[in-house]
C-alpha cells in the first residue's frame, strides 16, 4: 500500500526558513497536501498540489515537488513562534469516490525565539 | 461556509463502559465523513468512512463501529471500551472541488480509557 514519511522533528530560529521535507510511495496521479495540527487541536489544511506540478507558493508557504524522487517539501518563509506546530504531510489518490488519505506521522516544528 | 463539529470535546471512561462519539457537518450536503484516531505517537489512522446515509466502510478491524443515522452526522460507538481506545479522535468532511476531493478536520474528541 502506500507509505508517507516524514522526519520527526525540526527546530528553527524565529525569522528563518523552515524546510520540512516528505517522501512518499504512490507512482500513481496522486494529490499531496500540507496539514498543520497546533496543540490539543485539529488538522488544518494548509495547501495540496497535484502530481503533475512542480511548485506551488501560498504567501510564505512555498511547496516543492520532485516527481522522480517522489520527494514533497514545504518551505515556511520568515518562521515565526505562532508557526510552531505539527506538520503532516498526506497523500491520497486522484480518482475513486472515497478518496483516502494516507498521513506521515508529522513532523514537529519548534520555532526558538 | 461549511464547518465540522465534534463532541464532546474531552472524555474519561472506565474500561467496559460503551461510547458514543458525535461528528456533525453543516454547510454541506452528501459529504464524504471519515473518523480517524491520533494515538500518542502522533500518525494518524483512518477508522471509518462513509460516503453516503447507511454505508459504512472499516479499515481496521476492531471493538468500534460507526453509524450515519443521517447525511450530515457520523457517529463513533463501542460496547465495552478498551484500554488501547484511549486516543484522540477526529472527524473529518470531504468536499470535492474541481475535480480534487479535500479532507477538513473537526476540532477532535480526547478519549482516555482508565
Amino acid at each position: 500500500g502506500e507509505d508517507v514519511e516524514q522526519s520527526l522533528f525540526l527546530s528553527v530560529r524565529e525569522g528563518d526558513s523552515s524546510v520540512i521535507n516528505c517522501t512518499y510511495t504512490d507512482s500513481s496521479s496522486t494529490y499531496l497536501y500540507w496539514y498543520k495540527q497546533e496543540p490539543g487541536a485539529g488538522l488544518q489544511l494548509l495547501t495540496y498540489i497535484f502530481s503533475n506540478m512542480d511548485m506551488k507558493q501560498d504567501q510564505r508557504l512555498t511547496v516543492l515537488l520532485n516527481k522522480k524522487d517522489k520527494h514533497l517539501s514545504l518551505r515556511i518563509a520568515d518562521t515565526q513562534t505562532g508557526d510552531s506546530a505539527i506538520y503532516f504531510c498526506a497523500e491520497s489518490p486522484a480518482s475513486g469516490s472515497a478518496r483516502q488519505l494516507t498521513f506521515g506521522s508529522g513532523t514537529q516544528l519548534t520555532v526558538l525565539p | 461556509s461549511q464547518t465540522i463539529h465534534q463532541w464532546p470535546a474531552t472524555l474519561v471512561q472506565p474500561v467496559g463502559s460503551p461510547l458514543s462519539l458525535e461528528c456533525t457537518v453543516e454547510g454541506t450536503s452528501n459529504p464524504n465523513l471519515y473518523w480517524y484516531r491520533q494515538a500518542a505517537g502522533r500518525g494518524l489512522q483512518l477508522l471509518f468512512y462513509s460516503v453516503g446515509i447507511g454505508q459504512i466502510s472499516s479499515e481496521v478491524p476492531q471493538n468500534l463501529s460507526a453509524s450515519r443515522p443521517q447525511d450530515r452526522q457520523f457517529i463513533l460507538s463501542s460496547k465495552k471500551l478498551l484500554l488501547s481506545d484511549s486516543g484522540f479522535y477526529l472527524c473529518a468532511w470531504a468536499g470535492t472541488s474541481g475535480g480534487r476531493e479535500t479532507q477538513y478536520f473537526g476540532p477532535g474528541t480526547r478519549l482516555l480509557v482508565l
